[in-house]
């Protein structure tokens, strides 16, 4: 079985300031990691995705992720918030391509002036 | 590319109705798409999984009776709550399997409302 937790479920940095989200996973086989973005009453963008290969990836608004195994952790981080990247963050999981995603309880982030 | 359309975007309807919501992939064919449903400030919740010109795969505890689902072409999967009731009431969402397989694409949601 595959599960996700997100540590703080409610976030709040100051623009310009780093953005950190954390994400833990639990998983039987390799995993394929997402973070999608949902903005109010919207449904979910794709933020970036780890599936093989290297560790470190970029996503779209600057955002990127690193995967690491030896801590089952796939944090998302960016170097300077903006206003716009406040919205609901949700760290999933699939067990290899293709298959169902198991999301975290989300992470709501607030951005501050 | 790959991008998701749902409709409607929002529906209110009386209690013992029943209602159809839409998922249309627009630029790519999807074999597998999926249907979840969200509470408020709440994570999705993976209703069940469709696959193209077959049944579709439910999760444990959805009731597959009352919540029908057709996926009826390579760009086109339909849920259907029966005799829709209050605790109906919630924000769906569905995504489809993009062309890299290994990546879902999210619709917009629709926000079902039962009186």
């Amino acid at each position: 079985a595959q599960s996700v937790t997100q540590l703080g479920s409610h976030v709040s940095v100051s623009e310009g300031a780093l953005v950190l989200l954390r994400c833990n996973y639990s998983s039987s086989v390799p995993p394929y990691l997402f973070w999608y973005v949902q903005y109010p009453n919207q449904g979910l963008q794709l933020l970036l995705k780890y599936t093989t290969g290297a560790t470190l990836v970029k996503g779209i608004n600057g955002f990127e992720a690193e995967f690491k195994k030896s801590e089952t952790s796939f944090h998302l981080t960016k170097p300077s918030a903006h206003m716009s990247d406040a919205a609901e963050y949700f760290c999933a999981v699939s067990e290899g391509g293709g298959n169902k995603l198991t999301f975290g309880t989300g992470t709501q982030l607030k951005v501050e002036l | 590319g790959a991008v998701v359309s749902q409709h409607p975007s929002r529906v209110i309807c009386k209690s013992g109705t029943s209602v159809k919501i839409e998922c249309r992939s627009l630029d790519f064919q999807a074999t597998t798409m999926f249907w979840y449903r969200q509470f408020p400030k709440q994570s999705l919740m993976l209703m069940a999984t469709s696959n193209e010109g077959s049944k579709a795969t439910y999760e444990q505890g959805v009731e597959k009776d009352k919540f029908l689902i057709n996926h009826a072409s390579l760009t086109l999967s339909t849920l259907t709550v029966t005799s829709a009731h209050p605790e109906d009431s919630s924000f769906y969402i569905c995504s489809a399997r993009g062309r890299d397989g290994d990546t879902q694409y999210f619709g917009p949601g629709t926000r079902l409302t039962v009186l």
